[in-house]
């Protein structure tokens, strides 16, 4: 069975810094793209970006270029999300996804990472 | 970058009854789209690929249509479980991009 399977909840300050990790099993993990989705009430679910774990290749949504990053260690079959100064608009429940065979739309989501930024 | 636009936001359906979803997009999308439901405190689930396939294991009341600009998910008779969010999104272009979501509630 492929799963994802995510890091547990954070209750961060603004300015912190702060990695969360999706670990993939059940499959081949460096060969299909992990996604992190972001889902807050007001805006919804927006991708935040994709890597592909193979060779690291990051691509990321324009509005969150810069904001964060993204990287995998296929060696451990995880990948991570990572912020160096969180903001409160950082609050969020985040996804991370994996791509059905051949195409791109997400066929598996983990349970979700829910991210709390409150002085 | 392409939008993607669900309504009705909300829709009130009884159990027993259909339901018809819709999503336009603003470019566009051949038939690169997909339907989710989500339930609260569960991630999405994939309900229909490429407009109109079924996930595995998904019953077979939910059947979805359209191509283009214009997409339809609809329930043929709901059940208790069915009442959740539903989201669509497409992956034809970058970056892959949901709705806003139609809840479907109980009338």
């Amino acid at each position: 069975e492929v799963l994802l399977a995510q890091s547990g909840s954070e209750v961060k300050k603004p300015g912190e810094s702060l990695r969360i990790s999706c670990r993939g099993s059940g499959y081949n993990f460096a060969s299909y793209w992990i996604g992190w989705v972001r889902q807050t009430p007001g805006k919804g679910l927006e991708l935040v970006g994709i890597i592909y774990p193979a060779d690291s290749d990051t691509r990321y949504t324009a509005s969150f270029q810069g904001q964060v990053t993204i990287s995998a260690d296929t060696s451990i079959n995880t990948a991570f999300l990572q912020w160096n100064s969180l903001k409160a608009s950082d609050t969020a429940m985040y996804y991370c996804v994996r791509p059905h065979r051949g195409a791109n739309f997400p066929d598996t989501w983990g349970q979700g990472t829910l991210v709390t930024v409150s002085s | 970058e392409v939008v993607m636009t669900q309504s009705p936001a909300t829709l009130s359906v009884s159990p027993g009854e259909g339901a018809t979803l819709s999503c336009r997009a603003n470019q566009t999308i051949s038939s690169n789209l997909a339907w989710y439901q989500q339930t609260p405190g569960q991630a999405p689930r994939l309900l229909i690929y490429a407009a109109s396939t079924r996930a595995t294991g998904i019953p077979a009341r939910f059947s979805g249509s359209g191509s283009g600009t214009e997409f339809t998910l609809t329930i043929s008779s709901l059940q208790s479980e069915d009442f959740a969010v539903y989201y669509c999104q497409q992956y034809k272009h970058w970056p892959l991009a949901f709705g806003g979501g139609t809840k479907v509630e109980i009338k």
